[in-house]
């Protein structure tokens, strides 16, 4: 099977701009959430999506924002960046979200430097 | 939601056996314990999850004590290959739950 697939993998943005990430779930997963990394506050949840709805959402400003398709392929934006969201944005998939005995499957993230 | 509190950095050298223990004090009864893997610009991986008691694989052992108020990820023999930061995530079955990650384990491993 083929891994969680992120795009792009490295973009470079100016402050005030807007950005969209992409993430293709493992074939079958329905649960897809995003996480933000930063090396001051680490891993932070941002929301997840189930079947094309948001069951989850972080502490995180409007700006962030997600949606999921049909396909259980996700897209997440970003409006009017800030130099601090410079981070590596994770995508991760799973049948239902990483509770119980379901881990979660991590694509290898979209860096993300804001100028 | 089950808070986790981990080492923040630990060392250790090619071929000993390297334990690191996770704190989760409030875990709830339906909650798993899962171990993740992650190196630098890479996402997380999966290494080993467990409920109760004791639980081993290719790579690893999670040993959970009785009250499930911690556990300890246990790898054999380490290598230069397995430095990394290694993070505790407690969940549980019921949607509504945010899944947490503490702030990880940094292992370093030297020759």
């Amino acid at each position: 099977k083929a891994g969680v697939t992120q795009t792009p993998r490295y973009l470079i943005k100016t402050r005030g701009q807007q950005v969209t990430l992409s993430c293709s779930p493992i074939s079958g997963h329905r649960s897809v959430s995003w996480y933000q990394q930063t090396p001051g506050q680490g891993l932070q949840f941002l929301f997840e999506y189930f079947s094309e709805t948001q069951r989850n959402k972080g502490n995180f400003p409007g700006r962030f924002s997600g949606r999921q398709f049909s396909n259980s392929r996700s897209e997440m934006n970003v409006s009017t960046l800030e130099l601090g969201d410079s981070a590596l944005y994770l995508c991760a998939s799973s049948p239902d979200g990483g509770r119980g005995n379901s881990p979660l499957h991590f694509g290898n993230g979209t860096r993300l430097t804001v100028t | 939601l089950a808070k986790t509190t981990q080492p923040i950095s630990m060392d250790s050298y090619e071929g000993q056996e390297v334990n690191i223990t996770c704190s989760h004090n409030n875990i709830a009864t339906n909650d798993y314990i899962t171990w993740y893997q992650q190196f630098p610009s890479q996402g997380p991986r999966f290494i080993i999850q467990g409920y109760k008691t004791k639980v081993t694989n290719e790579v690893a052992s999670l040993f959970i004590p009785a009250d499930r108020k911690s556990s300890t990820l246990s790898l054999p023999r380490v290598s230069l290959s397995d430095t990394a930061v290694y993070y505790c995530l407690v969940g549980g079955p019921n949607a509504g739950n945010m899944l947490t990650f503490g702030g990880g384990t940094r292992l370093m491993v030297k020759p």
